[in-house]
């Protein structure tokens, strides 16, 4: 079993929807939460960093973390094209070592 | 937010020839920086740990003859493939822990496109 597992996808929504990504883990030892964000042939680009149970809001992006059910999630509300990307989840422990979940491609369509 | 360059953005090689990556975090200092392997549709696979001064720590399965990682400074490290193959043909990502920030957050870089022929 993968320490993380990531919602496969791919995700389609119309312009404007509300988008759910979620990820669960297995591993207890996993204290810092984030998710990236990378376009085709790019670097991954770090869209949040959490690391308590809650929600964290930027924008419109919400990143809600659930460590008593090992469940990370992150929310885009008004979903526009340019989101249009695929979303990594990854979680980091104390020694600093990250492992990441395989990606949710989503394509927001106008 | 922080910055990492890489260098080449893509390269195509013949085999048995080697290939130098650069990794260069660009306003700040980095102690800490990872090499990271991608597969199309595939997640990051971590190759290597580099820390500036000292040797790299490489995950189970790399070859560190063959991946050789130099970190001389604060700003920058080095990925060598060495008598490159077909089969290291990839994207290659290196990411920078910013060591300053409290957070050790991660900034990736733009990464390398290998091919080799």
């Amino acid at each position: 079993q993968k320490e993380v597992e990531q919602d496969p996808g791919p995700l389609s929504v119309p312009e404007g929807a509300i988008v759910s990504l979620n990820c669960t883990y297995s591993n207890s030892a996993f204290q810092y939460f984030m998710w990236y964000r990378q376009y085709s042939r790019k670097g991954p680009e770090l869209l949040m960093y959490t690391y308590s149970s809650g929600n964290k809001e930027d924008g419109r992006f919400t990143a809600q973390v659930d460590k008593s059910s090992k469940y990370i999630s992150l929310f885009i509300r008004d979903s526009q094209p340019s989101d249009s990307a695929t979303y990594l989840c990854a979680m980091k422990n104390n020694a600093g070592k990250s492992t990441f979940g395989d990606g949710t491609t989503l394509t927001v369509k106008p | 937010g922080a910055v990492v360059s890489q260098h080449p953005s893509r390269v195509i090689c013949k085999s048995g020839t080697s290939v130098k990556i650069e990794c260069r975090s660009l306003d700040f200092q980095a102690t800490t920086m990872f090499w990271y392997r991608q597969f199309p549709k595939k997640s990051l696979m971590l190759m290597a740990t580099s820390n500036e001064g000292s040797k790299a720590t490489y995950e189970q399965g790399v070859e560190k003859d063959k991946f050789l990682i130099n970190h001389a400074s604060l700003t920058l490290s080095t990925l060598t493939v060495t008598s490159a193959h077909p089969e290291d043909s990839s994207f290659y990502i290196c990411s920078a822990e910013e060591a300053s920030s409290g957070t050790d957050t991660q900034y990736f870089g733009p990464g390398t496109r290998l091919t080799v022929l």
